[in-house]
């Protein structure tokens, strides 16, 4: 079945210093990749989500591009907030898979003033 | 436009008692799904209904869990009886409007009902 591998956290980061996080996935259909956060004490909520090769999303200065030939979604920041400490999952929907969610094991960034 | 409403927020129970959640999908959304979150994993999908019929239950543990949804609006997922390994947040998410693709719509979720089993 599909798969995503994201990177092992946990993330520390200054404020204003640059964000990236690594998502690769294995598929037998054709997903689409998403990023979801989890703030502290609140739910899931999407953060952004592609839906063809080489588009890229983007929300609140984050975005992501899907690299079909690489199987990747990376999730970049150029100048990170305290505000943004959270997890991060890197996620697919396979309509192989009926369509359900497959997420990575989660990624804890914690920014410091 | 409100959110997925899922209760109770917290639960605690001994090994071998059952307990049950509920969820309430975003209106108008057809699929409804239910995820395990052990800690410091990802969710993984328990089952999921497309209106009141089963789409994919073959991660749910059967022999302990079961799950409904009733008329296609909210729906129940129940663990009886209950082992320490249940220990989770249970989270529940709905997507799939009329006329939109499977593999792109979004899930929403709802806040999550936190179980722990003692």
């Amino acid at each position: 079945g599909d798969s995503v591998t994201q990177m092992e956290g946990p993330v520390t980061l200054s404020e204003e210093a640059f964000l990236t996080i690594n998502c690769t996935y294995t598929a037998t259909g054709y997903p689409s990749p998403f990023w979801y956060v989890q703030y502290p004490g609140e739910g899931l909520q999407l953060l952004l989500k592609a839906t063809k090769a080489d588009d890229k999303g983007s929300n609140k200065g984050f975005e992501a591009t899907y690299r079909k030939e690489t199987t990747s979604f990376h999730l970049e920041k150029g100048s990170v907030q305290v505000s943004d400490s959270a997890v991060y999952f890197c996620a697919l929907s396979d309509p192989a898979e009926g369509g359900k969610l497959i997420f990575g094991q989660g990624t804890e960034l914690s920014v410091k003033p | 436009e409100a959110g997925v409403a899922q209760s109770p927020r917290y639960k605690i129970i001994e090994k071998r008692q059952s307990v049950a959640f509920w969820c309430n999908p975003i209106s108008g959304h057809a699929t409804l799904y239910w995820y395990q979150q052990i800690l410091g994993q990802g969710p993984k999908l328990l089952i999921q209904f497309q209106n009141n019929g089963v789409v994919d239950d073959s991660q749910l543990p059967k022999d302990r869990f079961s799950a409904e949804r009733l008329k296609g609006v909210d729906s129940t997922l129940k663990i009886q009886p209950a082992k320490l390994e249940d220990s989770a947040v249970y989270l529940c998410a709905s997507s799939f409007r009329e006329g939109t693709s499977i593999r792109t719509d979004t899930q929403y979720f709802g806040p999550g009902t936190r179980l722990t089993v003692l």
